[in-house]
């Protein structure tokens, strides 16, 4: 079975100082992980994703994650937030062999970037 | 480049009432998911398809039921409406068959508001 855990449900930074957003996974076998940003009333946005090949995986807009098998984690960073980064972020877990690729979702973390 | 095309954007029903919403998804693209988010809630996976027919399902209610036509667009139809139902609907395309590293694109949303 896979589960995702968000550890955060809020965080609040400043603007210009970096971003920690933290994702636990837990999984059976090797999984594709992924974070998804989306904000308010719009859809869901692929950050960045991870399947197997380099574990430091840039995404777009200045995020990054680290895959860390031994942590079973993956969390996300953003050397310097900015204003527009204030959004809902999830973080999701999928098998990566089959034909059935659903999301198991964390359950967000809301981030807040005051000025 | 295409995307996940949903319609409608919002849609408002009576209790009661029925309602199909509409995913057309990315151009070969042979899978479709879809999920439900509450109000401040993570997404959760109602069904998919792969090559128009079910391949998993999730939380998705007796009431609803979905499929996946010839063209590979879904159809997901909602009948005794209750408010709970209330939510955003996502549908989500990808390529299914032995391909590992394949990600899931997400449609805009419908908004369905049950009063």
């Amino acid at each position: 079975a896979q589960s995702v855990t968000q550890l955060d449900s809020h965080v609040s930074v400043s603007e210009g100082t970096p971003v920690l957003l933290r994702c636990n996974y837990s999984s059976s076998y090797s999984p594709s992980l992924f974070w998804y940003v989306q904000h308010p009333n719009k859809g869901l946005q692929l950050l960045l994703k991870y399947t197997s090949a380099a574990t430091l995986v840039k995404g777009i807009n200045g995020f990054e994650a680290e895959f860390k098998k031994s942590e079973t984690s993956f969390h996300l960073t953003k050397p310097s937030a900015h204003m527009s980064d204030a959004a809902e972020y999830f973080c999701a877990v999928s098998p990566r062999a089959g034909n059935n690729r659903k999301l198991i979702w964390g359950l967000g973390t809301s981030l807040a970037v005051n000025p | 480049a295409a995307g996940v095309i949903q319609s409608p954007r919002h849609l408002i029903k009576e209790k009661r009432e029925t309602a199909t919403l509409k995913c057309y998804p990315i151009p070969r693209h042979d899978t479709v998911y879809w999920y439900q988010q509450g109000p401040g809630q993570d997404p959760q996976f109602l069904i998919s398809f792969y090559e128009k027919m079910q391949s998993d399902k999730g939380s998705i209610p007796d009431r609803f039921s979905a499929q996946q036509f010839s063209d590979y667009h879904s159809e997901l139809n909602m009948s005794s409406l209750e408010l709970g139902d209330s939510a955003l609907y996502f549908c989500a395309s990808s390529l299914g068959a032995g391909r590992w590293n394949t990600e899931a694109f997400f449609g805009q949303g419908t908004r369905l508001t049950v009063v």
